[in-house]
């Protein structure tokens, strides 16, 4: 399967506790995206990658957010001391040329904090 | 903040009849994407249409935008049982930003 995919499907975990996701895009593809979506509502934009640079950013990725893509392939999004409130889906998708091709997401990570 | 509006939230037809949802969105944009989400899952992307054009078909979809009132349609035609989804409209915003701007969705149910 040449798709996106994101591990793992599911996390669960205490509040406070620290998690992260890793995300394979499609390997040609240059541009990373990460957005979380809630119950009932859209995905909201986190955070872009191209390649190995993280060039935008959202006001939703609190200080307790970090993502990383070395090397510009895989890339990783990190919670810290992670609050019931970061409960949520959070999908990963790639394009190959920007917003103006479709972007392929993956099935994403559903997390809960209990 | 979300710049679209999908309408209805919700609609529920039966299989064979064709289902319209609208989106609404705020901002100047360059193109406006339609994506599916079955429950639980991933995003799939459906169509791409540009500010410059006016309508789009690709196979059972017909897309239209209409940058004057910033809104959009998307039709099904001879909808399935298979069609059962949510749908987003997703706008990316003019100035360089690459991200997508997305809506809360029309969840659709087509009873078999």
């Amino acid at each position: 399967d040449t798709g996106v995919s994101q591990n793992p499907r599911h996390k669960i975990t205490k509040r406070g506790q620290n998690v992260t996701f890793r995300c394979d895009p499609i390997s040609e593809h240059n541009r990373l995206y990460w957005y979380r979506q809630t119950l009932g509502q859209g995905p909201e934009f986190l955070t872009y990658f191209q390649n190995e640079a993280q060039l935008e950013k959202s006001r939703l990725l609190s200080d307790r957010f970090s993502a990383e893509r070395p090397k510009g392939s895989f890339s990783t999004l990190e919670i810290q001391r992670t609050e019931q409130g970061d409960s949520a889906m959070y999908l990963c998708a790639s394009s190959h040329r920007g917003t103006g091709t479709e972007a392929f997401f993956g099935q994403g990570t559903r997390l809960t904090v209990v | 903040s979300q710049q679209g509006e999908e309408d209805p939230q919700a609609l529920s037809i039966q299989e064979g009849e064709n289902a319209t949802m609208n989106c609404s969105y705020k901002t100047s944009i360059n193109n406006l994407q339609w994506y599916r989400q079955n429950s639980g899952r991933g995003l799939v992307h459906l169509i791409l249409i540009r500010s410059n054009e006016r309508e789009k078909h690709s196979g059972r979809l017909r897309v239209t935008l209409d940058t004057s009132k910033k809104s959009s349609s998307l039709l099904i035609t001879a909808s399935r049982a298979a069609d059962t989804a949510s749908y987003f409209c997703a706008t990316d915003t003019q100035g360089g930003s690459e991200k997508l701007v997305f809506g809360k969705g029309t969840k659709l149910t087509v009873n078999p």
